[in-house]
């Protein structure tokens, strides 16, 4: 059973710049958390994916967007970068068998994302 | 609006000594607190969890206690080893099959462990 893997590890973009962030979740799981962390802080929910739909967003401007495939792995796109978006990109999996659920979300290494 | 408040930002004990971090909740919805362990260049990891229907649950040196009336709740890490050194998590969610699901991240408490 692999974990959950997440491309690219580092990123460097530019202010104004598009960047597409990739993850795949645990074998078996159908539900797909992506999470914001600024250097210091707690993770911040951005959305949630179930079943290839939007299941919920933070407080994150529509410029955060996202799919997930039918083999459950997922995107997070982020268009027009600011500086405040550098930060750790954290995608979660977590098994969902009745319904969505937050019971142990399993999360992955993070991608490093610098807006310059 | 910050939700889950937790304290210490940072620890310090030495090998073999309990190491506490708190946590205090705002939602009374919340039904769902897990901690989470994070080492450098990682993602979070769950170390442990706990529903409100119960005050304390242990695994292995690690306890949770959880005092409702409060909004509180705590992990303890008995018999701390330098290997513990990481950066903790507390968190919370409503866990109510569909109509919410975020967690909800404190700021983290380093914890260095002193061989």
């Amino acid at each position: 059973e692999t974990g959950v893997t997440q491309s690219p590890t580092h990123l460097i973009k530019t202010r104004g710049q598009q960047v597409t962030l990739r993850c795949s979740s645990q074998s078996g799981h159908n539900t797909v958390s992506w999470y914001q962390q600024a250097l210091g802080q707690g993770p911040q929910f951005i959305f949630q994916y179930y079943r290839e739909e939007e299941n919920g967003r933070g407080n994150f401007p529509p410029r955060f967007s996202g799919l997930q495939f039918p083999n459950y792995s997922s995107e997070l796109n982020v268009n027009a970068l600011e500086l405040d978006d550098s930060a750790l990109y954290l995608c979660a999996s977590s098994p969902q068998i009745a319904g969505p659920s937050t019971d142990t979300q399993y999360f992955g290494p993070g991608t490093r994302l610098t807006v310059l | 609006q910050q939700q889950v408040k937790q304290s210490p930002q940072s620890l310090i004990v030495q090998k073999g000594g309990i190491s506490i971090i708190n946590c205090a909740y705002e939602n009374t919805a919340f039904d769902y607190f897990p901690w989470y362990q994070q080492f450098p260049g990682k993602g979070p990891a769950l170390l442990i969890a706990i529903r409100p229907d119960v005050s304390e649950k242990k695994e292995g040196r690690f306890t949770i206690s959880f005092n409702k009336s409060a909004k509180q709740f705590s992990l303890h890490i008995m018999d701390s080893q330098p290997g513990d050194s990481a950066t903790y998590f507390c968190a919370a969610s409503i866990d109510s099959g569909g109509s919410n699901y975020k967690l909800t991240f404190g700021k983290g408490t380093l914890l260095t462990v002193n061989p």
